[in-house]
């Protein structure tokens, strides 16, 4: 069974950092591509981040490029992101999702981790 | 804010049919992305519901399904029930933005 497990969320200062870890299990993990979607308290899913398996192609949206870094460990199967700068725009529930295959316009995510809060506040 | 447009909410008696739209633009959609559906219950992480436009995953009930024209998408489900109760996203990919893209989001009340 494919699993997918978040952590390190919390509450952390405007303009603090943070880094999200997402343990995967049950899958062949380099293989496939992963990304980050994040929902703000009440509001709708976006889409945060995607790196390729192998990891040298990462991807980002305009919202967090240059603040967040997407990285993966696949000799431990786990997924990263690195938040920096923090704003109260970023607090949200923080979901690591994979991808269908490798990066691909075409992609859907399935399945998705149970999610973890990050609250920017001070 | 996001470039899918969906309505806030829809709702239906049990049994009955609704659809939900969700509409987009020639950068994505229109552009021939594909469109996938994620059903959120309360409380709950999304879950995949439609894949590459009308596919179900195994275990998704064929009172699921979708469609495409043009620039919009739409969901329909079939002989609603209590369960069917949730939060529906539609996602597709913006070569504008260069990223994937979810829709506003459809709260499904059953009635």
């Amino acid at each position: 069974e494919v699993q997918l497990v978040e952590s390190g969320g919390g509450l952390v200062q405007p303009g603090g950092s943070l880094r999200l870890s997402c343990a995967a299990s049950g899958f062949t993990f380099s293989t496939f591509a992963m990304s980050w979607v994040r929902q703000a308290p009440g509001k709708g899913l976006e889409w945060v981040s995607a790196i390729s398996g192998s990891g040298g192609s990462t991807h980002y949206a305009d919202s967090v490029k240059g603040r967040f870094s997407i990285s993966r460990d696949n000799s431990k199967n786990t997924l990263y992101l690195q938040m920096s700068s923090l704003r109260g725009e970023d607090t949200a529930v923080y979901y690591c999702a994979k991808d269908d295959g490798g990066y691909d316009p075409l992609d859907w995510f399935d399945p998705w981790g149970q999610g973890t809060l990050v609250t920017v506040s001070s | 804010q996001s470039v899918l447009t969906q309505p806030p909410s829809v709702s239906g008696a049990p049994g009955q049919r609704v659809t939900i739209s969700c509409t987009g633009s020639s950068s994505n959609i229109g552009a021939g992305y594909d469109v996938h559906w994620y059903q959120q219950l309360p409380g709950t992480a999304p879950k995949l519901l439609i894949f590459g436009i009308i596919n179900r995953p195994s275990g998704v009930p064929d009172r699921f399904s979708g469609s495409k024209s043009g620039t919009s998408a739409s969901l329909a489900i079939t002989g609603l029930q209590a369960e069917d109760e949730a939060d529906y996203y539609c996602q597709s990919y913006d070569s504008s933005l260069s990223s994937y893209v979810f829709g506003t989001g459809t709260k499904v009340t059953v009635l």
